[in-house]
């Protein structure tokens, strides 16, 4: 089936480690955005690419870094990780940036920072 | 700038009840609304959505209608199952171009037998 696929489930990272989550998709959508979902809180948009556009969210902090290598793959690079970074992180995808066109998301992945 | 307000949760419900989650809205223009949900370990999955005023959108028995003159995209259905017990989402979309959502924190429904 395609979908959207996140690795690892579960991270743990040290404060102040670098960390890198992943994202792959199978359904060859132009768009991926990662959002933030801390608990009982609503998701937060940090960034998302169309294509090889970068958009980022004005209110991201530099901490949080994302790559766009090919069509398929998506990274998130927390460079310092702190506490308050511990969340979960969920990809999506959409077909392209139409107002009607549904996001698809992957299982997300809980990150603890130790 | 663009806001969701969803009733907050747990709401906890007998098997067959009926289920009603509030969502109001703030936001300039005319959005797209959305519903998502997420169960257990997965992600956010679309459940409906309406693109425009008086519209309602309807999936496996849930069902939402687009209200302008209240901002507000209620979300129902006539009788909850035990697997309907999730996290449902309310989202708004981006008025402003991109395909962007506006989420509200979510409502956990529990579904007891």
């Amino acid at each position: 089936d395609a979908m959207v696929i996140q690795n690892p489930r579960y991270q743990v990272t040290q404060f102040g480690k670098p960390v890198t989550l992943s994202c792959s998709q199978t359904l060859n959508h132009n768009v991926m955005y990662w959002y933030q979902q801390k608990s009982s809180q609503a998701p937060k948009l940090l960034f998302h690419y169309y294509d090889k556009d970068f958009n980022n969210e004005a209110d991201t902090p530099d901490n949080f870094q994302s790559r766009r290598p090919n069509t398929s793959f998506c990274f998130l690079d927390i460079r310092s990780p702190g506490l308050g970074d511990a969340a979960m992180y969920l990809c999506a995808t959409s077909s392209g940036q139409g107002e009607n066109s549904p996001l698809h998301f992957g299982n997300g992945t809980r990150l603890t920072v130790t | 700038g663009n806001s969701v307000t969803q009733m907050e949760g747990p709401v906890t419900l007998s098997e067959e009840a009926f289920l009603t989650i509030n969502c109001t809205y703030t936001a300039t223009g005319y959005p797209s609304l959305f519903w998502y949900v997420q169960y257990p370990g997965e992600g956010l999955q679309l459940l409906l959505k309406a693109t425009k005023a008086d519209d309602k959108g309807s999936n496996k028995g849930f069902e939402a209608t687009y209200r302008k003159e209240t901002t507000s995209f209620h979300l129902e259905k006539g009788s909850v199952q035990v697997s309907d017990s999730a996290v449902y989402f309310c989202a708004l979309g981006s008025t402003g171009g991109g395909n962007k959502l506006t989420f509200g924190t979510g409502t956990q429904l529990k579904v007891e037998l």
